[in-house]
C-alpha cells in the first residue's frame, strides 16, 4: 500500500511570494489533515477535511493561507503571500474513522528568506 | 487546556542500556494516546495507540503502557537504529486533532 505522497519535498521562497503545497493521501483514506511542524515542536494542526469538507479549520491562518481537497482526494495547501515565521515543515497526514490513527507523509520543509 | 508534556528532551544511551520516556498528559475524557517515531527529515511514523489505563503494546524492542495521567515508552536493550525522536500525542477533547509533544530525541550509541 503506497503512503501519504507530498510535494515538493523542499522549497525555498522570498518572503512576501506564494507558494503551494500538494498532499495525495493513502487510497481509501477520507479523512485528510495539514500540520504544521516547527522546528523542535510537535506537529500541530492546521486543517482536517472529511471528503471534500474542511470541518476543522480554526487553526488555519485565513488571512494568507488557503486549502482545497477537490474531488475528496487531493489536496492543495497555499500561502499567499509568505512571511519568514511560516518557514517550518507541513506535513499532510490521512486516516480512516473510525480508526483514530493517522498516516503521515514526509513532508515539505519551506524556507522564506 | 489539552496539553501533552514529554520528558526528558533528550536521551543518550549506550547499546543494550534500557530506559523509558514520559509523556504526560491533561485532556478530558481521553479518546487515545498515540506515539509517533520521527526520523530526520521524515514523516511521524506510528507506533502505538493507547486508549485504557492499563493498556500495554509492544513492538520489537519497544513497550508502551498508559496510566490515567501519563503514559511510558519502554525500550529494551535499544539498538543504533533506535535513534529517533519519539512524538507522544493525545485527541483533543473533541475528539478532531491530535495534540502532539515535543519529542523526546533519543541518541544510541554503539
Amino acid at each position: 500500500e503506497a503512503g501519504v505522497v507530498q510535494s515538493p519535498r523542499y522549497k525555498i521562497i522570498e518572503k512576501k511570494q506564494p507558494v503551494a503545497f500538494w498532499c495525495n493521501p493513502i487510497s481509501g483514506h477520507n479523512t485528510l489533515y495539514w500540520y504544521r511542524q516547527n522546528l523542535g515542536q510537535g506537529p500541530e494542526l492546521l486543517i482536517r477535511y472529511e471528503n471534500e469538507e474542511a470541518v476543522d479549520d480554526s487553526q488555519l491562518p485565513k488571512d494568507r493561507f488557503s486549502a482545497e481537497r477537490l474531488k475528496g482526494v487531493d489536496s492543495t495547501l497555499k500561502i499567499q503571500p509568505a512571511e519568514l515565521g511560516d518557514s517550518a515543515v507541513y506535513l499532510c497526514a490521512s486516516g480512516r474513522p473510525p480508526s483514530n490513527e493517522q498516516f503521515f507523509g514526509p513532508g515539505t520543509r519551506l524556507t522564506v528568506l | 487546556e489539552d496539553q501533552v508534556t514529554q520528558s526528558p528532551e533528550a536521551l543518550r544511551l549506550q547499546e543494550g542500556e534500557s530506559s523509558s520516556l514520559n509523556c504526560s498528559y491533561t485532556v478530558s475524557g481521553l479518546r487515545g494516546l498515540f506515539w509517533y517515531r520521527q526520523d530526520p527529515g521524515k514523516g511521524p511514523e506510528f507506533l502505538f495507540t493507547l486508549y485504557s489505563a492499563g493498556e500495554e503494546k509492544e513492538k520489537e524492542r519497544l513497550k508502551a503502557t498508559l496510566t490515567k495521567k501519563e503514559s511510558f515508552l519502554h525500550i529494551t536493550a535499544p539498538k543504533p537504529e533506535d535513534s529517533a525522536t519519539y512524538l507522544c500525542a493525545v485527541h483533543n477533547q473533541a475528539g478532531t486533532a491530535l495534540i502532539f509533544g515535543k519529542g523526546t530525541t533519543l541518541s544510541v550509541s554503539s
